[in-house]
């Protein structure tokens, strides 16, 4: 069964400063896996995502990913967040079946 | 090109009544898809369509829910009768058939309240 784990439920970084958000994933074979964000009230976007090759994947708004086997992680950074990166962001796991499954999100306050 | 329309975007009911969201995808996404998000927690998949056939419907609570996506093209999602914990947003999202292209289009989400 596939499953994605975000282990930090919220994080709060100052406006410029670096960003990291971990994601963990449980999958038999080789996943497709993504990041989405949430804004409040809105729908899910896509950041990004990895199906093969590169293991740093580069996103919109300046997100990278990168994806280790061995750590079986797909976690997201930024070098310097925005004031308008606050948001809800989810790690999703998808197979060749089209489907997907998502983590409990991790929500980013940005502080001036 | 239009995105993915859901309607209505609230509606509150009373525990036992019933109520229907509404589903229109991006033209010629094959594959809808209809999401449960309780406040605080991740998508959770209810049912996917393929065309108008059910792909996966293991996580949907058939005693109350029901889905149908008769022509290929929109789809509704019933709830009856409705409980309280059935107070969340219902993300409806479709994607390109085929191959994996990675990409949900999400709608911007029904959101029910069950008093």
């Amino acid at each position: 069964a596939q499953s994605v784990t975000q282990p930090d439920i919220h994080i709060t970084v100052s406006e410029g400063a670096s960003l990291e958000l971990r994601c963990n994933y449980s999958y038999g074979a080789t996943p497709y896996l993504f990041w989405y964000v949430q804004s409040p009230g809105q729908g899910l976007q896509l950041l990004l995502k990895y199906f093969s090759g590169d293991t740093l994947v580069q996103g919109i708004k300046g997100f990278e990913a990168e994806f280790k086997r061995s750590q079986s992680s797909f976690n997201l950074r930024k070098p310097s967040v925005h004031w308008s990166d606050a948001a809800e962001y989810f790690c999703a796991v998808g197979n060749t079946g089209n489907q997907f499954y998502f983590g409990t999100g991790t929500s980013l306050t940005v502080i001036p | 090109e239009a995105g993915v329309a859901q309607s209505p975007r609230y509606k509150i009911i009373e525990k036992r009544q019933s109520v229907a969201f509404w589903c229109n995808p991006i033209s010629g996404h094959a594959t809808l898809y209809w999401y449960q998000q309780i406040l605080g927690q991740g998508p959770k998949l209810l049912i996917q369509f393929q065309n108008n056939g059910v792909v996966d419907d293991s996580q949907l609570p058939k005693d109350r829910f029901s889905a149908e996506r008769l022509k290929g093209v929109d789809s509704t999602l019933k709830i009856q009768p409705a409980k309280l914990e059935d107070s969340a947003v219902y993300l409806c999202a479709s994607s390109l058939q085929g191959e994996n292209t990675g990409e949900l289009f999400f709608g911007e989400g029904s959101r029910l309240t069950v008093l």
